[in-house]
């Protein structure tokens, strides 16, 4: 497709189970970032991606949290022994280049509820 | 300090008026971009329009136009003739520099009125 895909889109996960969401980005874009986003918020930056290369993973909420893009395209974000706390949608968005201007595009999100 | 401060929780516009919906921002790099989001209930953020601290005018697509006062440091969306579906989300959002974040403001729900 065009755009951004995000599978699953509806992830219900019982406590303490391990999540993972892929991504799959625009083809040709370099940068590939992960937000978070609580409801009733905006989003949160987790982790960003340029290549393969994960280049910031600053607003990574705790070592549950893994992101990895082995070969540069398609991501995952994986989540360990999930909490409650945890639930929210997980965007995911990618752009041509790393300059100012460039605009970031994002795919629907896969929203996880954590019972 | 909040980097984004959208103060307008909820709006509402009849259709076909005009609607500004508000956003400040704050930074003390000189190179930035201001973006504004559309988030419709599907959850897909949506680009709307881009401004850069150098440019020397106000964005403009379509119906969307950005109210870019820089002294001020505000980048208030505007939108004209309504319609209703621009009923969402709008979530104004800052790049510093080249640096790999996006800051995002809470958001403003928008209800266009028929």
């Amino acid at each position: 497709g065009a755009g951004v895909s995000q599978s699953p889109r509806y992830k219900v996960a019982k406590r303490g189970q391990d999540v993972a969401l892929r991504c799959d980005p625009i083809s040709g874009h370099v940068s590939l970032f992960w937000y978070q986003q609580a409801l009733g918020q905006g989003p949160e930056f987790l982790t960003y991606f340029q290549n393969e290369a994960q280049l910031d993973k600053s607003g990574l909420p705790s070592d549950r949290f893994f992101a990895e893009r082995p070969e540069g395209s398609v991501s995952t974000l994986k989540i360990q022994r999930t909490q409650q706390e945890d639930s929210a949608v997980y965007l995911c968005a990618s752009s041509l280049l790393d300059q100012t201007g460039n605009t970031i595009y994002f795919g629907e999100g896969s929203w996880l509820t954590v019972v | 300090a909040q980097k984004i401060t959208q103060t307008q929780p909820g709006m509402f516009v009849q259709e076909k008026e005009a609607v500004t919906l508000d956003c400040t921002y704050d930074t003390s790099d000189p190179s930035y971009g201001l973006f504004w989001y559309k988030q419709p209930s599907s959850g897909e953020m949506i680009f709307l329009i881009y401004q850069g601290s150098y440019d020397q005018q106000n964005a403009t697509e379509g119906r969307y136009s950005l109210n870019f006062q820089k002294a001020r440091k505000s980048a208030n969306l505007v939108i004209s003739a309504s319609q209703l579906g621009d009923s969402a989300m709008y979530f104004c959002a800052m790049r510093e520099g080249t640096g790999n974040q996006f800051y995002f403001g809470t958001g403003t729900s928008l209800t266009v009125i028929p």
